[in-house]
């Protein structure tokens, strides 16, 4: 079963610094999404991707996030200033199709001290 | 729009008895629904979905889930459940016809199912 590999799967980072969230995405898929689980709270939708654009963000996604797909299999997030906030469990999915077909990583938790 | 509404954030059975968790959702178009499973410390497993197929759609584990449009509900169920099923259920919905259809999945809060010996 192909999956969705996210890497690493915990980060500690002081606050101020950057930080980069790596995902390969499943290698015939074309939508890509980032998603944020505050400990305690539910999954939110961060930024969808597509054509090496995004496709839609909420309105947690604000100019400390970026996303990039820098070769033909990554697939990042970037928080430029961690924030104490930040810390939560971030979660990468792709799919084939626009919301069809989700697969989701196994996260990375982000800490932010 | 599209919202999900779990109605409990916490259920306890016993062992072998039935789990049922309750899920309402809203949607201006046909909605997927979804069901997945968490896992201390682990990611988002998908345990079933329905996408307007047949509306009992069966998934991993033994649990099921029934798609009732006239009561807007998409419920979660196993005849009977085991300790390994303790872990924490989110309903999921997507619109189709929305965004270009890249507009993400919208998560319920969430219920911890818990398993009492």
């Amino acid at each position: 079963e192909p999956e969705v590999t996210q890497t690493p799967s915990h980060q500690v980072t002081q606050m101020g610094q950057e930080v980069i969230l790596r995902c390969v995405p499943i290698s015939n898929h074309l939508y890509f999404y980032w998603y944020r689980q505050i400990l305690g709270q539910k999954v939110e939708f961060l930024v969808s991707f597509y054509n090496n654009e995004i496709s839609e963000k909420s309105e947690i996604f604000d100019d400390q996030f970026s996303v990039e797909r820098p070769d033909g299999s990554n697939f990042t997030l970037k928080i430029r200033s961690t924030k104490l906030e930040d810390s939560a469990m971030y979660f990468c999915a792709s799919t084939p199709q626009g919301n069809y077909g989700y697969t989701f990583g196994s996260g990375t938790r982000l800490t932010v001290v | 729009a599209q919202s999900v509404t779990q109605l409990d954030s916490h259920v306890s059975v016993s062992e072998g008895t039935p789990v049922l968790l309750r899920c309402n959702y809203s949607s201006s178009y046909s909605p997927s629904l979804f069901w997945y499973v968490q896992h201390p410390n682990k990611g988002l497993q998908l345990l079933l979905k329905y996408t307007s197929a047949a509306t009992l759609v069966k998934g991993i584990n033994g649990f099921e889930a029934e798609f009732k449009k006239s009561e807007t509900s998409f419920h979660l169920t196993k005849p009977s459940a085991h300790m390994s099923d303790a872990a924490e259920y989110f309903c999921v919905v997507s619109d189709y016809g929305t965004g270009g259809g890249a507009d993400g999945l919208t998560f319920g809060k969430g219920t911890h199912l818990i398993i009492q010996p």
